[in-house]
């Protein structure tokens, strides 16, 4: 298994809809969850991080952590064109000599059509 | 702010070659970390630095790649020799670290291509 899985996709929806995009993690030590986004071609530019079950909202962006369930999950409203990319999902045990080191999952690719 | 630098961009070696890529991370951010990217795949690390000291370096192939941060500031990520299953991207990337925050900022990566 590995410790941070993601649906690798593609996931297709439509300009102006909801893309709803998950992460399971298996470390329950987990403290710390990130999302980022990659263009084809660019390196990993962060969205937004979350720490505390419930949900984060930041403009279109929504981050939601469920640790009972070992969950992460990011909601992009109103989806454009641009958001179009790999999304990855990042995981930190933090404390101790671990502090900091992210986890990443595989991405997921997003299209949006016009 | 400038972010993080990293130089070269691209990079074109024939196997068995030497590879040295450099890493300027953000201004008074304390740890810097090195990663690979492959095609599909999520970064994977490979060393991380709190100011000089390598303080996680359990994933760095030790038989071929080396990395250095002399005075804690830049950093090098060296390969000798290079295979052709190092074709990837080695992304840098730094945080301020124990000090003010984990949250790791890349820069624009080395696409590295071995043959």
């Amino acid at each position: 298994q590995k410790e941070v899985e993601q649906n690798s996709g593609p996931l297709s929806v439509p300009e102006g809809a909801i893309a709803s995009l998950n992460c399971t993690y298996s470390d329950r030590g987990s403290q710390s969850f990130f999302w980022y986004r990659q263009y084809s071609g660019k390196s990993p530019e962060l969205i937004m991080f979350i720490y505390s079950n419930g949900d984060k909202e930041d403009g279109r962006f929504t981050a939601q952590l469920n640790k009972a369930s070992q969950y992460v999950s990011l909601l992009i409203r109103d989806s454009q064109p641009s958001d179009s990319a790999t999304y990855l999902c990042a995981v930190s045990v933090s404390g101790g000599t671990s502090y900091g080191k992210l986890t990443f999952g595989q991405g997921t690719i997003l299209t949006v059509h016009p | 702010e400038a972010g993080v630098v990293q130089s070269p961009r691209y990079k074109i070696i024939e196997k068995k070659q030497p590879v040295a890529f450099w890493c300027n991370p953000i201004s008074g951010h304390n740890t810097l970390y090195w990663y690979l990217q492959n095609l599909g795949q999520g970064p994977e690390l490979l060393i991380r630095y709190e100011n000089e000291e390598a303080v996680d370096d359990s994933q760095l192939p030790k038989d071929r790649f080396s990395a250095e941060r002399l005075k804690g500031v830049d950093s090098t990520l060296k390969i000798q020799p290079a295979e052709l299953g190092d074709s990837a991207v080695y992304l840098c990337a730094s945080s301020l670290g124990t000090s003010g925050g984990e949250t790791q900022y890349f820069g624009p990566g080395t696409r590295l291509l071995v043959l």
